[in-house]
């Protein structure tokens, strides 16, 4: 099956510094990728859709100067959360759908632990 | 948002049936109902997905009503290692994903 990786799985850092997440899929073409956080017993929300080559759509409420997502290549997309808050400390998951017989699913990631001290 | 609502948990017997329901009542003709599931600490996992008819895979089943206004996720034969929250999504094909608050499903020996 379609294999998507995160890196960093855990990640420490300073208030008011940034950080960046990789997302990428293994094995197919991802033409989509999809952000999400989820916070401590709650669910999934979704950040951000972004196509390949194409700027980030981002949900309503979320700041995209502040949660950058670059898709440059068909298999990476990035999210970076610039100048972090304790507050933006969550679980950041990312998923990718494809073409052909990639296209019905979304491919989740393992997920990221960002911890802002 | 969501498009669906489902019981906040359930427990199931260990080797019996988990059934979990979800309600979509305002899902529109093209969009597919999708079953994933997320065991602590990790991404979801897809279990199945379906249109209009029954699906069935090695993980699990799914029906769905004739008016699809509501469908079960059938765990055929519940283990320990079922133990996860199930989200139930409707969603276009290419389209968002927007969970809901799911079932958190309890398997217990």
């Amino acid at each position: 099956g379609a294999v998507v990786s995160q890196h960093p799985s855990r990640v420490i850092c300073k208030s008011g510094t940034s950080v960046k997440i990789e997302c990428r899929s293994l094995d197919f073409q991802a033409t989509t990728m999809f952000w999400y956080r989820q916070f401590p017993k709650q669910s999934l929300m979704l950040m951000a859709t972004s196509n390949e080559g194409s700027k980030a759509t981002y949900e309503q409420g979320v700041e995209k100067d502040k949660f950058l997502i670059n898709h440059a290549s068909l298999t990476l997309s990035t999210l970076t959360v610039t100048s972090a808050h304790p507050e933006d400390s969550s679980f950041y998951i990312c998923s990718a759908r494809g073409s052909g017989t990639f296209k019905y699913e979304q491919y989740f990631g393992p997920g990221t632990r960002l911890t802002v001290t | 948002d969501a498009k669906t609502t489902q019981p906040t948990s359930m427990d199931c017997a260990e080797g019996r049936a988990a059934n979990l329901p979800c309600n979509h009542s305002t899902i529109s003709g093209n969009e597919y109902v999708y079953w994933y599931r997320q065991i602590h600490s990790q991404g979801p996992q897809y279990i199945i997905h379906g249109l209009k008819n029954n699906e069935t895979n090695e993980m699990a089943s799914l029906i769905i009503t004739e008016d699809r206004k509501s469908s079960t996720l059938i765990l055929p034969h519940a283990t320990l290692r079922d133990t996860a929250v199930y989200y139930c999504i409707v969603s276009n094909t290419g389209n968002q994903f927007y969970f809901g608050t799911g079932t958190s499903l309890t398997v217990i020996p």
